[in-house]
């Protein structure tokens, strides 16, 4: 499964737009690009997932870019409650099972 | 629908004895994962079973042990407990191998936190 890079932290403020980038340069054609989040000491929740086209939920949209080596998580009113690390992970089919945490990105969002 | 459940929620125990936790899945799901979180660390993946059968484990020393029993609930064993295990464990579930179709998701639950004296 493809590595991915993500910002370590950012800050946004609460009603605004969370944009959290995630590079995955290496990323091959038939991994798909998941994201979760992890409130503090909780277990990770699911947010979305896409191949290539934009995706959106009750919760978030995401957006891939055409080459695919990159995506922006995006909650359109972030709240307090969206503090947490967000994880970007790549997941193929490789069928191994696990999931790669990378360090993520912890998202502070401020009154 | 009942999430993923995860016993007992905190356990404390010394050195060099033996830690049990126990998971169940959520209904229907046939995979469970294990993960261990040390405190300031990243998610590390431990174990997967599916259908009563160990498919892949991470790297870990062998005395870190589990099963799956046939209505897919897991245990996992920790032996010879020392002080670096103490960490937050989590149990994941899925109704089928992650990466068969990029479709399905791991669903956690709370954890469990282990400390070790």
């Amino acid at each position: 499964d493809a590595k991915t890079t993500q910002p370590t932290s950012m800050d946004c403020a609460e009603g605004r737009a969370a944009n959290l980038p995630c590079n995955h340069s290496t990323i091959s054609g038939n991994e798909y690009v998941y994201w979760y989040r992890q409130i503090h000491s909780q277990g990770p929740q699911y947010i979305i997932h896409g191949l290539k086209n934009n995706e959106t939920n009750e919760m978030a949209s995401l957006i891939i870019t055409e080459d695919r080596k990159s995506s922006t998580l995006i909650l359109p009113h972030a709240t307090l409650r969206d503090t947490a690390v967000y994880y970007c992970i790549a997941i193929g089919s490789s069928n191994t099972g696990k999931l790669i945490f990378g360090q993520g990105t912890t998202l502070q969002v401020k009154p | 629908e009942a999430g993923v459940t995860q016993s007992p929620t905190h356990l404390i125990k010394t050195r060099g004895q033996q830690a049990t936790l126990r998971c169940s899945p959520i209904s229907g799901h046939t995979s469970v994962y294990w993960y261990q979180q040390a405190l300031g660390l990243g998610l590390q993946f431990l174990l997967w079973y599916d259908e009563g059968e160990e498919r892949n484990r991470g790297n870990f020393p062998p005395r870190f042990s589990g099963r799956q029993f046939p209505n897919y609930s897991s245990e996992l064993n920790v032996n010879a407990l020392e002080l670096e295990d103490s960490a937050l464990y989590l149990c994941a579930s899925s109704p089928r191998l992650i990466g068969t179709g990029g479709t399905d998701t791991q669903d956690f639950g709370a954890g469990t936190r282990l400390s070790v004296l």
